[in-house]
């Protein structure tokens, strides 16, 4: 099976830096997902790493350590519109292409 | 172009009644899955249709069921509603199986009394 874990919540200032980590065990690992979900809507796609680094997409980065089973979203310049359920999720190999997903990291941004 | 529509967004139910939620893809997708949240659990997969076939199954019992058309649209099935199914039931789709963005529609806000 797989194990996804990433803190359950974090706040963090407007115009700050926060990185939310998810770490994950898995046998066959084929890539990570991260999705951002605001309350009573449906997630959105933010990022997809299948190699190890770090891949930058304006104000997000993800980061892959597949060798840690580690991953990061960074996230700069918060704006309160950042506030969220921030969701990683793991595909593995071996027939399914249906990622499993985390219980999600709820971050709050505060003025 | 338009985005995955569900409906309805919201449904009522009681104990023991039977649901059908329906999901329309992003035109040109030929996968769609299906998703369970709840606050306790997260985002729990259910199943994936691609061309009118169930590839993949998550681990839900034989109450849950679904369908795809040819057209791509899809619909899940709820038999015997247990309270425990109230849940967000969200569909995602994709240009196909292997691909490394799922589209999440709104979802169907499900509440059984």
């Amino acid at each position: 099976g797989q194990n996804i874990d990433q803190p359950t919540e974090m706040t963090a200032t407007e115009g700050a830096i926060v990185q939310i980590n998810c770490t994950y065990q898995t046998s066959g690992f084929n890539g990570l997902f991260w999705y951002q979900q605001h309350a009573g809507e449906a997630p959105t796609f933010l990022s997809y790493n299948v190699l190890d680094g770090l891949e930058e997409k304006g104000r997000f980065s993800s980061f892959l350590s597949r060798s840690k089973g580690y991953s990061y979203l960074l996230l700069k310049e918060l704006q309160m519109k950042d506030s969220a359920s921030y969701l990683c999720a793991v595909r593995k190999t071996g027939g399914s292409y249906i990622p499993t997903f985390g219980r999600g990291t709820s971050l709050i941004v505060h003025p | 172009k338009a985005g995955v529509t569900q409906t309805p967004r919201y449904l009522i139910k009681t104990r023991g009644q039977q649901v059908t939620l329906s999901c329309s893809p992003i035109s040109g997708h030929r996968s769609v899955s299906w998703y369970q949240q709840t606050p306790g659990q997260g985002l729990q997969f259910l199943f994936e249709y691609f061309s009118e076939t169930q590839r993949n199954k998550g681990n839900f019992p034989g109450r849950f069921s679904g369908r795809q058309f040819s057209n791509s649209r899809s619909e899940m099935n709820v038999s015997t509603l247990e309270l425990g199914d109230s849940a967000l039931y969200l569909c995602a789709s994709s240009t196909g199986q292997g691909a490394s963005e799922q589209y999440f529609g709104p979802g169907t806000r499900l509440t059984v009394t």
